[in-house]
């Protein structure tokens, strides 16, 4: 069945640091892939997605391109802040049947110090 | 703004209770979820409701049961509760995919239910 892999954290890295977060998929059909993120004591909220291959998903600094021929939707961001420390999972939607239920991955936890 | 609320953020019960999760949406969605996570598993979905009286099992409905009596209300019920079931209790909603909104496919949670059996 379909599923989700992404990166194991935790990733800590320094404020102003470069941030990837890797996030491969595997399914049969054509999903549409998601990245929620989730800050503490919160439910996840979502924080970019994109719908057919080669599509990009940007989001407060945040970017993500659907990648048909290598099955991946990596998270980038150029220089993170101490606010952007939270759980980040990578999801897919595929558009079969009457709901858009989502697979997520683990999540990764990110820190980002000061 | 809160669109999708869960009645309790924190509970906690004992092995054999019957508990009850509830969640409402303001948003008149069609679809409703109930996810649980966990530390290294991510989100399972449990069961979700494409329409009000409508419920269909997801990967893990086992120790589970739902109710959708109103479109806006969608229950998670553990009959008989267990140490296995603690747990952070997600719900969430969206609209069916196939609509043209920039809305659609995507789903809003609630803030969690968490939920320890001792």
């Amino acid at each position: 069945g379909d599923s989700v892999t992404q990166m194991e954290g935790p990733v800590t890295l320094s404020e102003e640091a470069f941030l990837t977060i890797n996030c491969t998929y595997t399914a049969t059909g054509y999903p549409s892939l998601f990245w929620y993120v989730q800050y503490p004591g919160e439910g996840l909220q979502l924080l970019l997605k994109a719908t057919k291959a080669d599509d990009k998903g940007s989001n407060k600094g945040f970017e993500a391109t659907y990648r048909k021929e290598t099955t991946s939707f990596h998270l980038e961001k150029g220089s993170v802040q101490v606010s952007d420390s939270a759980v980040y999972f990578c999801a897919l939607s595929d558009h079969r049947g009457a709901t858009n239920k989502l697979i997520f991955g683990t999540g990764t936890l990110l820190a980002v110090q000061p | 703004d809160v669109k999708v609320t869960q009645s309790s953020r924190y509970l906690v019960k004992r092995t054999g209770e019957k508990v009850f999760l509830e969640c409402v949406q303001d948003m008149d969605h069609e679809n409703m979820f109930w996810y649980r996570q966990d530390p290294g598993l991510g989100l399972r979905l449990i069961y979700f409701s494409y329409d009000v009286k409508m419920k269909e099992k997801g990967d893990i409905p086992e120790g589970y049961s739902v109710s959708r009596e109103k479109k806006e209300r969608f229950s998670l019920i553990l009959e008989s509760a267990s140490t296995n079931q603690t747990s952070m209790y997600l719900c969430a909603s969206s609209t069916p995919p196939g609509r043209p909104s920039s809305g659609a496919n995507v789903l809003t949670f609630g803030a969690g239910s968490r939920l320890t059996v001792l």
